[in-house]
């Protein structure tokens, strides 16, 4: 059974620049995460889709970050424009449910020059 | 969220038990106790979660305590493919599904 896909695994821009990393789940999973972890810490839960609703966007910074999962599926985090602090791991999660365990992707390590 | 507490870092040799403690105090009834680790450059990977009784699978046994406010995840042989961050979490079973809140974790580094 493929895991959690997500590409691109590396990204290096300048700041200010728009970028946008992609997310397969497992299939038949319907939730759906997207977290951030910086280095040295925990991952911090950015957004939480249930199907294709976000049930929990609370800790994401929607001034420049933004998020889309449509038809359900895969999802699509952008970050528009990129800061010096943007640069950390952005990890993509699935569950079957939101009770259940979740697998988590290799993650994309994003660094802003 | 409810808070854990665990050890910046512990050592282990290979082929020997490790109990990795974790204390929850504020644990709530709703709360189950999950944990996760993280091998280097990979995302988190669940290990075992529970609620009251000790459980058990092919990976860890994960005992907690009579009053819930710790527990102890056990790695019965270590092996250098435990080496890892390991992250004790109170997944909250009440109005906040599906929230996973890490803290830094313990850094389980395992000698030959």
């Amino acid at each position: 059974e493929a895991g959690v896909v997500q590409s691109p695994r590396y990204k290096i821009i300048e700041k200010k620049q728009p970028v946008a990393f992609w997310c397969n789940p497992i299939s038949g999973h319907n939730t759906l995460y997207w977290y951030l972890q910086n280095l040295g810490q925990g991952p911090e839960l950015l957004i939480r889709y249930e199907n294709e609703e976000a049930v929990d966007d609370s800790q994401l910074p929607k001034d420049r970050f933004s998020a889309e999962r449509l038809k359900g599926v895969d999802s699509t985090l952008k970050i528009q424009p990129a800061e010096l602090g943007d640069s950390a791991v952005y990890l993509c999660a699935s569950s079957l449910e939101s009770v259940n365990e979740q697998f988590f992707g290799p993650g994309t390590r994003l660094t802003v020059l | 969220d409810a808070k854990t507490t665990q050890p910046n870092s512990m050592e282990s040799n290979e082929e020997e038990p490790v109990h990795l403690p974790c204390n929850h105090s504020t644990i709530s009834g709703t709360d189950y106790i999950h944990w996760y680790r993280q091998l280097p450059s990979q995302g988190p990977e669940y290990v075992i979660h529970g609620l009251t009784s000790n459980v058990n699978n092919r990976m860890a046994s994960l005992a907690i305590a009579e009053d819930r406010k710790s527990s102890t995840l056990i790695l019965h042989r270590a092996t250098l493919r435990d080496a890892a961050v390991y992250y004790c979490i109170l997944f909250a079973g009440g109005t906040s599904y599906g929230k996973l809140t890490f803290g830094q974790g313990t850094i389980l580094t395992v000698h030959p």
